[in-house]
């Protein structure tokens, strides 16, 4: 079957940093995204890796090895607003996009 | 990108009725996709729409009870019939722009409470 691994839920401090782990385990890969989601909110790309490495992008960046399975979202300098869920997702052999169960974001002043 | 409306944003419905969501696309796309969202968790493909041919649902998901039509490129309808209460939650149409990274965007939503 196909799996995706996330922690539940995760707590940081205002300013700190904070790294959230995604392993997965599916049939193929084509690809792994990152996408925060605010309560009540919509899903929004954050961010694609598809070779082995770390892609920086501001405050966020996403590391991927794809012989371990294994990808990383660090998120620097946290916000207040940063407090969301955090979903990893893979495109599988099919394209087809699979889902983790997200990982809740709470960062305390 | 892709902007995404979707209506209607929140209804309340009785058990037993069926309730259309519409999603509308600013651009013309070929892969629209239907997921639901319990509270807290993550997301579930319902099924794959893809213009000018039928819906492909995932498992656990039928026909019968999610009708889709996808009468063009920037168009589609998730109906939800004979709804229960287990039906409550949030429906999201996404859309896939073309390009090598698949990427999705999502509509706002539309919140379902049935009961």
């Amino acid at each position: 079957g196909q799996n995706i691994d996330q922690p539940t839920e995760m707590t940081a401090t205002e300013g700190a940093i904070v790294q959230i782990n995604c392993t997965y385990q599916t049939s193929g890969f084509n690809g792994l995204f990152w996408y925060q989601q605010h309560a009540g909110e919509a899903p929004t790309f954050l961010s694609y890796n598809v070779l082995d490495g770390l892609e920086e992008k501001g405050r966020f960046s996403s590391f991927l090895s794809r012989s371990k399975g294994y990808s990383y979202l660090l998120l620097k300098e946290l916000q207040m607003k940063d407090s969301a869920s955090y979903l990893c997702a893979v495109v599988d052999s099919n394209y087809q996009l699979i889902w983790g169960a997200g990982t809740k974001l709470i960062i305390k002043p | 990108s892709a902007v995404i409306s979707q209506k209607p944003s929140r209804d309340i419905c009785q058990r037993g009725t069926s309730l259309t969501i519409q999603c509308q696309v600013d651009s013309q796309v070929t892969m629209m996709f239907w997921y639901r969202q319990q509270p807290g968790q993550s997301l579930t493909l319902i099924a794959t729409a893809n213009q000018g041919s039928e819906a492909t649902y995932e498992s656990g998901f039928v026909i019968d009870k999610f009708p889709i039509s996808r009468p063009n490129l920037t168009f589609s309808t998730l109906t939800v019939s004979n709804m229960s209460p287990e039906d409550s939650s949030i429906y999201l149409c996404s859309v896939e722009v073309g390009g090598d990274v698949h990427e999705q965007y999502f509509g706002p939503g539309t919140r379902l409470t049935v009961t």
